[in-house]
């Protein structure tokens, strides 16, 4: 389809292994988003692309969190030695505009993982 | 801290009759606010949005109200249908990039 797709749709992980979370944004979006959403809470931002430029990473919660969008496309959230409080759905979104809060966001899914 | 705080998890609504969902928060650099509308194992997708140089916007059936003074916003659905039963999302932004959502409403429309 054209919209956000994101793969796993679901991930149970065992606590201590590594995940790799993908993002396919539509055609074109220059920014995309990652955002993650606990049980009974309201998506919080992870971090921003700008094309191929990771311009804000603030909101990643720790150093096991790592994102990438080598080619300005397709990215990946990998998140190292899981624990279970990583335990979340994983949201990504893109924008066709350089920023993106201040007009519409186009969110996939998302990813479930469970650490057990 | 949670800067933006929706305060009713749930809201049940007569089919017809009108919704009004509630939003706070304590970021007075915020000057856009936004709603999104989430299904079951869907994404969240915009439904309407509002500036700051604004106290209301309307699209069809929703309209949502900024009370800046109050730091305050709600959402008006008008008449509810069957269809607006879902989780719906207030966000907000100061820098035109991050949104901060608060925890949702969910909303179930009553035959």
């Amino acid at each position: 389809g054209a919209g956000v797709s994101q793969s796993p749709r679901y991930k149970v992980a065992k606590r201590g292994q590594d995940v790799a979370l993908r993002c396919d944004p539509i055609s074109g979006h220059v920014s995309l988003f990652w955002y993650q959403q606990a049980l009974g809470q309201g998506p919080e931002f992870l971090t921003y692309f700008q094309n191929e430029a990771q311009l804000d990473k603030s909101g990643l919660p720790s150093d096991r969190f790592f994102a990438e969008r080598p080619e300005g496309s397709v990215s990946t959230l990998k998140i190292q030695r899981t624990q279970q409080e990583d335990s979340a759905v994983y949201l990504c979104a893109s924008s066709p505009r350089l920023a993106g809060a201040t007009g519409e966001l186009f969110f996939g899914e998302g990813s479930r993982l469970t650490v057990l | 801290d949670q800067q933006v705080k929706q305060n009713s998890p749930s809201l049940s609504v007569q089919e017809g009759r009108i919704s009004i969902l509630n939003c706070d928060y304590t970021n007075s650099m915020f000057d856009y606010f936004l709603w999104y509308k989430k299904y079951p194992a869907e994404g969240p997708t915009f439904l309407i949005s509002i500036s700051s140089i604004k106290d209301k916007n309307e699209d069809g059936r929703f309209t949502v109200f900024l009370n800046k003074s109050a730091k305050h916003l709600s959402l008006h659905i008008v008449p509810s249908q069957p269809g607006d039963s879902a989780v719906y999302f207030c966000a907000a932004s100061d820098d035109d990039y991050k949104l901060s959502f608060g925890a949702g409403t969910t909303v179930t429309v009553r035959a």
